[in-house]
């Protein structure tokens, strides 16, 4: 059973929409991420939450809003949609800051 | 900015050829290196890392570090079709919020 599950697997949105991706661990972790996977382009660091704080934030826009509304949950809300923004969204968790990172399937947005 | 480079890009071996696979970076003050694979329609999944300049053996697969260099090397013994997969090399900076720098990924087939 997947302990990082995110919601929806796949997701199509038009230009200039709102969307939300899910995301809840189920490890016990205390620390959860996002990350970013464009075509052509490495696996990219976006933000770090510990106890439900934000502890960085590498993403220059504002459109992109993380969401902790539970412990083992860390939403990512994305506003204005563009096409640039189409890439799978992982989420991962750690048991704190500094250790081994664990990935869920990722979510992987289109947006037309 | 950490920056991360893999070679090669890709690689065909023959079942039970030993795999070796480079990753450099450009900080050497980088708190350590992890080795992640990742298959297709999944997340990464953590393999091995190393801190410390020297190398470090964990069943089939061993980590090289030279700091001095600022390379990395992973080798995997007795390649398996189930090791087919992006192997990504990353690299985390030094301080907390487990940020990591991932280089572009190194696509292994091991032919049967």
């Amino acid at each position: 059973d997947p302990k990082i599950i995110q919601k929806p697997k796949y997701l199509v949105a038009v230009t200039g929409s709102e969307k939300i991706l899910i995301c809840e661990q189920y490890l016990g972790h205390n620390a959860m991420y996002w990350y970013r996977q464009s075509a052509k382009k490495p696996l990219e660091f976006m933000f770090s939450y510990s106890y439900q704080k934000l502890m960085d934030n590498q993403t220059a826009s504002s459109r992109f809003q993380p969401q902790s509304s539970k412990k083992n949950h860390l939403d990512l809300q994305i506003t204005a949609l563009k096409p640039d923004d189409s890439a799978t969204y992982f989420c991962a968790s750690s048991r704190r800051d500094r250790n081994t990172l664990y990935f869920g399937a990722g979510t992987r947005l289109s947006v037309l | 900015q950490e920056k991360v480079q893999q070679s090669p890009e890709s690689l065909i071996v023959p079942e039970g050829a030993m795999v070796s696979l480079n990753c450099s970076f450009s900080d050497s003050a980088s708190q350590s290196i992890w080795w992640y694979q990742q298959h297709p329609g999944k997340g990464p999944k953590a393999l091995i890392s190393i801190f410390s300049n020297g190398n470090k053996k964990e069943g089939r697969l061993t980590v090289y570090l030279n700091r001095a260099s600022l390379h990395v090397s992973l080798h995997i013994k007795d390649s398996q079709p189930s090791d087919s997969a992006v192997y990504l090399c990353a690299v985390k900076a030094t301080g907390g919020n487990n940020k990591l720098t991932f280089g572009q990924g190194t696509v292994l087939s091991v032919i049967p």
